[in-house]
C-alpha cells in the first residue's frame, strides 16, 4: 500500500519561500498511473487545493496561488516537491501531499500524507 | 467555478443514522463531487464520489458497507447507517472545475460530526 510522508521546516518567515517534499513508498512516482497532489488546511479552516504533477513533469496550479508556486517530481529519489514564494501570515497551514487515483487529474485524491504544519512568522 | 456549501456541524446518537449534504452553487448540478473523512490529527480519506446518478466508481479502501451516498440537483449526501464512535470526523467534499490551465479543484468548509 502506497504510503505519503511531507517533510520540511515548521517554521518560515515572512517574504521567503517555503519548501516541502513528500516521499512516496510502496510505489514508483514514475508510474503512469498517477498525478500528485498538493493541499493545504489553515488552522480552523477547510481544505484548499494548491496543485498538481505529473511524473512527466505536467503541472496545474489553482489560480490563486499559481505566481508564488513550483511543484516538481524527483524520480531518483521517489518524491515530489513544493516551493511556495514570498509567505505571509496567511500561508499558515498544515500542508498535505496525496495522490490522484489514476493518471488524470480529474481523478481523487485516494491516499494522503499526514500532514505538516507550516508557521509563518519571524 | 462551483461553491461547495456544508453545514458546519452534524451530530448524531452511537448506532442511528445521519446523512451530511454537500450542496453546489447554481448551474453545477451535472458536477460530481468527493468525499473525504478527516479523523481529528489525521490526514483526510477518500470516502467516495458521488454524482446524480449516485456513486461514481469504487469506495475508498476500508471504508465499510455503512456509508453511502446519493445526488440530486445541486445536492450531494453521504449517508453513515449505525453510527460508531470511530465515525467521529470532520466530512469535507470536494470538485473539480475547469480544464488546463484553468483547472481547478475546490473544497466546501467540512462539517464536523460528533457521535453522541
Amino acid at each position: 500500500q502506497v504510503q505519503l510522508q511531507e517533510s520540511g521546516p515548521g517554521l518560515v518567515k515572512p517574504s521567503e519561500t517555503l519548501s516541502l517534499t513528500c516521499t512516496v513508498s510502496g510505489g514508483s512516482i514514475s508510474s503512469s498511473s498517477y498525478y500528485w497532489g498538493w493541499i493545504r488546511q489553515p488552522p480552523g479552516k477547510g481544505l484548499e487545493w494548491i496543485g498538481s504533477v505529473y511524473y512527466g513533469g505536467t503541472t496545474y496550479y489553482n489560480p490563486s496561488l499559481r505566481s508564488r508556486v513550483t511543484i516538481s517530481v524527483d524520480t531518483s529519489n521517489n518524491d515530489f516537491s513544493l516551493n511556495l514564494s514570498s509567505v505571509t501570515a496567511a500561508d499558515t497551514a498544515v500542508y498535505y501531499c496525496a495522490r490522484h487515483h489514476s493518471g488524470s487529474v480529474l481523478s481523487e485524491l485516494d491516499y494522503w500524507g499526514q500532514g505538516t504544519l507550516v508557521t509563518v512568522s519571524s | 467555478q462551483p461553491v461547495l456549501t456544508q453545514p458546519p456541524s452534524a451530530s448524531a446518537s452511537l448506532g442511528a443514522s445521519v446523512t451530511l449534504t454537500c450542496t453546489l452553487s447554481s448551474g453545477y448540478s451535472n458536477y460530481k463531487v468527493d468525499w473525504y473523512q478527516q479523523r481529528p490529527g489525521k490526514g483526510p480519506r477518500f470516502v467516495m464520489r458521488v454524482g446524480t446518478g449516485g456513486i461514481v466508481g469504487s469506495k475508498g479502501d476500508g471504508i465499510p458497507d455503512r456509508f453511502s451516498v446519493l445526488g440530486s440537483g445541486l445536492n450531494r449526501y453521504l449517508t453513515i447507517k449505525n453510527i460508531q464512535e470511530e465515525d467521529e470526523s470532520d466530512y469535507h467534499c470536494g470538485a473539480d472545475h475547469g480544464g488546463g490551465s484553468n483547472f481547478v479543484r475546490v473544497f466546501g468548509g467540512g462539517t464536523k460530526l460528533t457521535v453522541l
